[in-house]
């Protein structure tokens, strides 16, 4: 069984700061791990993701993330926020979703 | 063109009635999925197919759900006797039938208001 929990529902940051967003899954197979971003009534576009190669995996738009096996941890990272990032973000497991964190940027 | 595609793209029904609703997946994509996303939730896995079979449906939420994908292309998804609580997004994403990372290509969705 598959499993996300992404801690904060919402994270505020202002532009040019750095962006955070935490994601800690447990999976009882080796897990394909997922960022997907959604902007308002839009569907989920795919960020990036991990599949047991490099640990550390970049994306598009200037995300990255890095997975921590024992930490059992993929968190997002974007050096530099920018006005543009304000959407909500979701870890995914496969097929399993997490809750979601609404990323707000402050000018 | 080239991206999955849903229609509608919203639909207001009363409850009680049925509705349909329509998936165009990548054309090159066998595996066709089917998610529901509730407000403030991340999307919740309801079925896919591989061509024309549906290989996982135990996490329809009721029997009132059904999906099919008749010949392996588009695919719809109906909900009969609508209640209150179907009221969701619907999304849909189509995988393409090589590679084994899962990667997923969403549509747009499907807005679903009952009154």
């Amino acid at each position: 069984a598959q499993s996300v929990t992404q801690l904060g529902s919402h994270v505020s940051v202002s532009e040019g700061a750095l962006v955070l967003l935490r994601c800690n899954y447990s999976s009882s197979v080796p897990p394909y791990l997922f960022w997907y971003v959604q902007y308002p009534n839009q569907g989920l576009q795919l960020l990036l993701k991990y599949t047991s190669a490099a640990t550390l995996v970049k994306g598009i738009n200037g995300f990255e993330a890095e997975f921590k096996k024992s930490e059992t941890s993929f968190h997002l990272t974007k050096p530099s926020a920018h006005m543009s990032d304000a959407a909500e973000y979701f870890c995914a497991v496969r097929l399993v979703f997490g809750a979601g964190t609404i990323l707000r940027v402050k000018s | 063109d080239t991206g999955v595609s849903q229609n509608p793209r919203h639909k207001i029904t009363k409850r009680g009635q049925n509705v349909t609703f329509r998936c165009d997946p990548i054309s090159e994509h066998n595996r066709l999925y089917w998610y529901r996303q509730t407000l403030g939730q991340g999307p919740e896995f309801l079925t896919y197919f591989q061509n024309e079979a549906q290989l996982e449906k135990s996490r329809l939420l009721s029997d009132r759900f059904s999906a099919e994908r008749p010949k392996g292309s588009f695919s719809t998804l109906e909900i009969q006797r609508t209640e209150q609580g179907d009221s969701a997004m619907y999304l849909c994403a189509s995988r393409d039938k090589g590679g084994t990372t899962e990667t997923q290509y969403f549509g747009p969705g499907t807005r679903l208001l009952v009154l």
